[in-house]
């Protein structure tokens, strides 16, 4: 079963508007991490956000957002008043388990969304 | 801070060459990731290592693939023999225990 979902291969915005990408996402641990990357068409993977389960409030990193929803398994990204500089692919990631432990996890990665931003 | 660095950031080569992948991740870091991507897999993680140990390689396609980390700032992803199959972007990725991790910029593999 795909553990992380992204069920928009596409999507357009105008610029200045706001856009909601989608990302669900399957764990049975209760400790867990969600990340938002970013893939400009000149390849480099750009790390955006980070949710951790157990944070009470959702993560902001300047025009981005995530909309954490627990009971959902949902962590959808927000960007607000999109530049064109936005237009790429965005992965949803997770990590399973404790972000404490002394070590590093595997991250699983979805399919991804590419976006486009029109002028 | 130089981010993680990946050599040769091209790659084109003949099958059943040799092919051998470079990365020195960010210093500090003591976990390390291989990555391979291409449109029909999307980002399938092939190993990552903790403390220059390998933790899980159960994502290396076969026993062509071979990788290592001789010390915390090195590691190399080596193909051999290649295949026009393995044509893909690599990249390495490093973090901190398990916070984000840092991508390089990939290199792109070409086998003919």
């Amino acid at each position: 079963a795909q553990k992380i979902t992204q069920t928009q291969p596409g999507m357009f915005v105008q610029e200045k508007e706001a856009v909601t990408l989608d990302c669900t996402y399957d764990t049975s641990d209760p400790s867990y991490g969600l990340f938002w990357y970013k893939q400009p068409s000149s390849g480099e993977m750009i790390f955006l956000i980070y949710q951790g389960s157990y944070d009470q409030q959702n993560a902001t990193e300047g025009r981005y957002s995530l909309n954490f929803q627990k009971a959902r398994k949902s962590a959808n990204l927000v960007i607000s008043a999109s530049q064109l500089g936005d237009s790429a692919m965005y992965f949803c990631a997770m990590r399973e388990g404790r972000s404490t432990e002394n070590y590093g996890q595997n991250f699983v990665f979805g399919p991804g969304t590419r976006l486009s931003v029109l002028p | 801070d130089a981010g993680v660095i990946q050599s040769p950031r091209h790659e084109v080569t003949e099958m059943g060459q040799e092919v051998t992948l470079r990365c020195k991740p960010i210093s500090g870091h003591n976990s390390l990731f291989w990555y391979r991507q291409t449109m029909m897999r999307g980002l399938e993680l092939l190993i990552y290592f903790n403390n220059n140990v390998p933790i899980d390689d159960s994502g290396m396609p076969e026993d062509r693939f071979s990788a290592k980390m001789p010390n915390a700032s090195f590691s190399t992803l080596k193909i051999q023999p290649s295949e026009p199959r393995d044509s893909a972007v690599y990249f390495c990725a490093s973090s901190i225990m398990s916070y984000e991790q840092y991508f390089g910029p990939g290199t792109r593999l070409t086998v003919t």
